[in-house]
């Protein structure tokens, strides 16, 4: 059974530019959440998919965007990148609610 | 909102030591989840805690979930090297709630 995959897993981008993050859940999972991770703040909630409807939001401005289409898989959108944007962005899905998440081994993102 | 605390931020053991990190809300929850991260690694699910009182044990790891489901503790039992990572809780206020994330106990352990 496939894991949770993300792409790309490295990236790096200039202030300024726009980014779009791929996530692809365990086959039967409807549900998608990302993450964004540095060393300072932790596991920050960005957003949470349900079968294409975004159930929960984080609160992050809204350069930060994301989508889910019909066969659950998720991208998430970064405009403008700021130097601070520089994270580990990690994907996560789920059967549903009140299931433990899966992990992607996440995008390393960084804005120079 | 909720605020939640996990306790220490870091702690070292020499391997056989035991170890136990704590998760505490400010307000009651409707479940609790335990990740491990490895170094360079991504978050791995450990178990979900629901009820009230509830303990379940893992080999050398045990999970409690509080009586007032406000407080949640994992307590590992001799420590290996294998061990090492940061352990986080994740606390869901209601169900279907987003799932936030402590800031984490970094484990180190010396063999």
């Amino acid at each position: 059974k496939a894991g949770v995959t993300q792409t790309p897993r490295y990236l790096i981008k200039t202030r300024g530019q726009q980014v779009t993050l791929s996530c692809s859940p365990i086959s039967g999972h409807r549900s998608v959440s990302w993450y964004q991770q540095t060393p300072g703040q932790g596991l920050q909630f960005l957003f949470e998919y349900f079968s294409e409807t975004q159930r929960n939001k984080g609160n992050f401005p809204g350069r930060f965007s994301g989508r889910q289409f019909s066969n659950s898989r998720s991208e998430m959108n970064v405009s403008t990148l700021e130097l601070g944007d520089s994270a580990l962005y990690l994907c996560a899905s789920s059967p549903g609610i009140n299931y433990g998440y899966t992990f992607g081994s996440g995008t390393r993102l960084t804005v120079v | 909102g909720q605020q939640v605390m996990q306790i220490p931020q870091y702690q070292h053991v020499q391997e056989g030591e035991d170890f136990t990190t704590y998760c505490n809300s400010s307000t009651t929850l409707s479940n609790i989840q335990w990740y491990k991260q490895r170094p360079g690694g991504h978050p791995v699910f450990l178990i979900q805690l629901v009820k009230s009182g509830e303990v379940k044990k893992q080999k050398r790891l045990t999970f409690q979930f509080g009586e007032a489901k406000k407080n949640s503790s994992l307590h590992i039992t001799a420590t290996q090297t294998t061990d090492v990572g940061t352990y986080f809780c994740a606390p869901q206020e209601t169900s279907g709630s987003r799932l936030t994330f402590g800031e984490g106990t970094q484990l180190t352990v010396n063999p």
